[in-house]
């Protein structure tokens, strides 16, 4: 069956840059039509999209944070790679990632991890 | 400000039905499919229907989604307490080529 699990620190200094690993099981990024999307929710709010990347590599980011955002694959050891520059207190979130389904879906979504932006 | 604009919250007593509108534009819900995620107290979101009305192996069909125009809805009819939950709607959006959520809906069970 197919599992994700993020991880990566719990608190990070303003400024810092935040590394987010994806680590998953049950399907290959070597697969035609299967992606991996990041999403992140602050604290009592919603859903927010912030990246994704396909097999292919095709990349795509939310224009609001595109230039602060890099994702990124490495196949062989079944994980995607989710890196933010110059973090900020309103980053502060419960940071998802989500496989991706042929129509676009994100089915199956990994536990999530709290990263809270504090000096 | 989310892109997608659904209600902030939602109330329905057992055995009833309830509907959750989602409105977009025509880049995103005009022109994708809509997916719906619930999304339990405390825990991670879960698909609930994709392509604007299709149920994951595992969903009731007391849920079912729609879609015409701009605009999509989730309905859940025989509510239940165990649906008390946040949903959100989701879709792609052509114009920023990327994925935009709702602004979720806090659903109630009086």
């Amino acid at each position: 069956q197919i599992t994700l699990k993020e991880s990566g620190p719990t608190l990070v200094k303003p400024t810092q840059t935040l590394t987010l690993t994806c680590t998953f099981s049950g399907f290959s990024l070597t697969t035609s039509g299967v992606g991996v999307g990041w999403i992140r929710q602050p604290p009592g709010k919603a859903l927010e999209w912030l990246a994704l990347i396909y097999w292919d590599d095709d990349q795509h980011y939310s224009p609001s944070l595109k230039s602060r955002l890099t994702i990124t694959k490495d196949t062989s050891k079944n994980q995607v790679v989710l890196t933010m520059t110059n973090i900020d207190p309103v980053d502060t979130a419960t940071y998802f990632c989500a496989h991706i389904g042929l129509r676009g879906e994100y089915d199956y979504w990994g536990q999530g991890t709290l990263v809270t932006v504090s000096s | 400000q989310s892109v997608l604009t659904q209600p902030p919250s939602a109330s329905g007593t057992p055995g009833q039905k309830v509907t959750i509108s989602c409105s977009g534009g025509s880049s995103n819900v005009g022109s994708n499919r809509v997916n719906w995620y619930q999304q339990l107290p405390g825990m991670a979101p879960k698909l609930l229907i994709y392509s604007n009305n299709q149920r994951p192996s595992g969903v009731p069909d007391r849920f079912s989604g729609s879609k015409s125009g701009t605009s999509a809805s989730l309905a859940i009819s025989g509510l239940q307490s165990e649906d008390e939950a946040d949903y959100y709607c989701a879709a792609w959006d052509d114009r920023l080529n990327g994925a935009v959520f709702g602004g979720g809906t806090q659903l109630t069970v009086l």
